[in-house]
């Protein structure tokens, strides 16, 4: 089955930048998409299409991808962006969506 | 604003099948306007990260995540504005917090999970 690949944790300090990849075979065709999910709530969506950014979502949260990896960028953190963090998309037929095994991002 | 809200009868004993609902308010289940909704369960066990279930569009075609094995069935009913999910066949590793959500498509492509549940427990427990 299809797999999306994320490190299970990224670090760093108040105001610096987090970076955030994702790893999958089917990316360079498919769309991916980001979520962030704070402790006892539902997904909020961050990034869809790679880069889009959805109405209310601060601009610090953007998205890339390259080939074959996808990467959400926040841009000067804040303490209230430390959540786990989900990378979504297809498998190469387009029709079952995946989910990344999440990346805890901790604000130090 | 669209509120989406899950409800289901309680536990579940391994063998059964779970059955939940979805009740929809701020948008009709079936959307004839330029976008087109899609509507999924999610999952998601405790301490664990998400999975996605399957998914009902608005003609009413399905697709199921295969790693499910044909246990999974949704339908939606728009006159009470609701969805709804049946798990057969069900076992602990089936037990998580069920989330319903709203995709947004336009043009032909995904807008992402823009709405969801607070998602409801279900324990698969003799």
């Amino acid at each position: 089955s299809y797999e999306l690949t994320q490190p299970p944790s990224v670090s760093v300090s108040p105001g610096q930048t987090a970076r955030i990849t994702c790893f999958g075979d089917a990316l360079p065709k498919q769309y991916a998409y980001w979520y962030q999910q704070k402790p006892g709530q539902a997904p909020v969506l961050v990034i869809y299409k790679d880069s889009e950014r959805p109405s209310g979502i601060p601009e610090r949260f953007s998205g890339s991808s390259s080939g074959t990896t996808v990467t959400l960028t926040i841009s000067g953190v804040q303490a209230e962006d430390e959540a786990d963090y989900y990378c979504q998309s297809a498998d190469s037929s387009g029709s079952c969506w995946v989910f990344g095994g999440g990346t805890k991002l901790t604000v130090l | 604003q669209v509120h989406l809200q899950e409800s289901g009868p309680g536990p579940v004993k391994p063998s059964e099948t779970l059955s939940l609902t979805c009740s929809l308010s701020g948008a009709p289940v079936f959307n004839d306007s330029l976008s087109s909704d899609y509507w999924s369960w999610i999952r998601q066990p405790a301490g664990k990260g998400l999975e996605w279930v399957g998914r009902i569009d608005t003609s009413g075609n399905t697709n199921y995540n295969p790693a499910l094995k044909g246990r999974v069935s949704m339908s939606v009913d728009s006159s009470h504005n609701q969805l709804s999910l049946n798990l057969n066949s069900v076992t602990a590793a089936d037990t998580a917090l069920y989330y319903c959500a709203r995709e947004s498509f336009w043009s032909g492509y995904s807008h992402g999970f823009d709405y969801w549940g607070q998602g409801i427990l279900v324990t698969v427990s003799s």
